[in-house]
């Protein structure tokens, strides 16, 4: 059974700080692995996709990696910025189209 | 192009009754899932539906169902309800059927509250 962890749960960052944000996941035999970011009471928004034979994956400030055999990918938001400050979940999707999800970073980033 | 449009939002009920929420894929989505979000046990799979059939199901009790109808609009019933159903449900779409490489892209949800 996939099991998805998300460590810190939650971090404060001055403005312009970089972000690494941390996901783990405990089997290999993935499709692919998702990052998104939730704002109090809405729904997902899809950041980047990294599929199971990308090593890493940007977009803008954004940047992504993916180490299957370590089970483990890491998020980077470069010059973080108040509007970055959001719920960042990763899922990692297995066979059935099901992902796995895991319980999210809470960030905030402080002018 | 509209994105993934759930509806209703937010929505009360009470203890006993039961409740349908509706989604509409992307145009050209043929793939619909289902997930809870609670405070408690964070977002979990319910269900995948592709062309009108239930391809993946995930760990709730029967009282949650749901089908897909032709046009891949998706709806899920939740029957009898109890305190702990309330959540954030959450619907998402993707062009491809389940264990492809597909991205998926979701709605703002419909947040139900059981009184």
């Amino acid at each position: 059974k996939q099991e998805v962890t998300q460590i810190p749960a939650a971090l404060s960052v001055p403005e312009g700080e970089n972000l690494v944000l941390n996901c783990s996941f405990t089997d290999s035999a993935i499709y692919n692995l998702q990052w998104f970011r939730q704002d109090p009471g809405k729904g997902l928004t899809s950041l980047l996709l990294i599929q199971s034979s990308q090593r890493e994956q940007t977009s803008g400030r954004l940047n992504a990696s993916l180490d299957k055999s370590s089970g483990r990918s890491t998020l980077y938001i470069a010059a973080s910025q108040p509007g970055d400050s959001a719920t960042y979940l990763c899922a990692a999707k297995a066979a059935g189209n099901k992902l796995t999800f895991g319980g999210g970073t809470r960030v905030l980033v402080k002018p | 192009k509209a994105g993934v449009t759930q509806t209703p939002r937010y929505l009360i009920k009470t203890r006993g009754q039961q409740v349908t929420l509706s989604c509409s894929p992307i145009s050209g989505h043929r793939s619909v899932s289902w997930y809870q979000q609670t405070p408690g046990q964070g977002l979990q799979f319910l269900f995948e539906y592709f062309s009108e059939t239930q391809r993946n199901k995930g760990n709730f009790p029967g009282r949650f169902s749901g089908r897909q109808f032709s046009n891949s609009r998706s709806e899920m019933n939740v029957s009898t309800l109890e305190l702990g159903d309330s959540a954030l449900y959450l619907c998402a779409s993707s062009p491809t059927p389940g264990g492809d490489t597909g991205e998926l892209f979701f709605g703002e949800g419909s947040r139900l509250t059981v009184l």
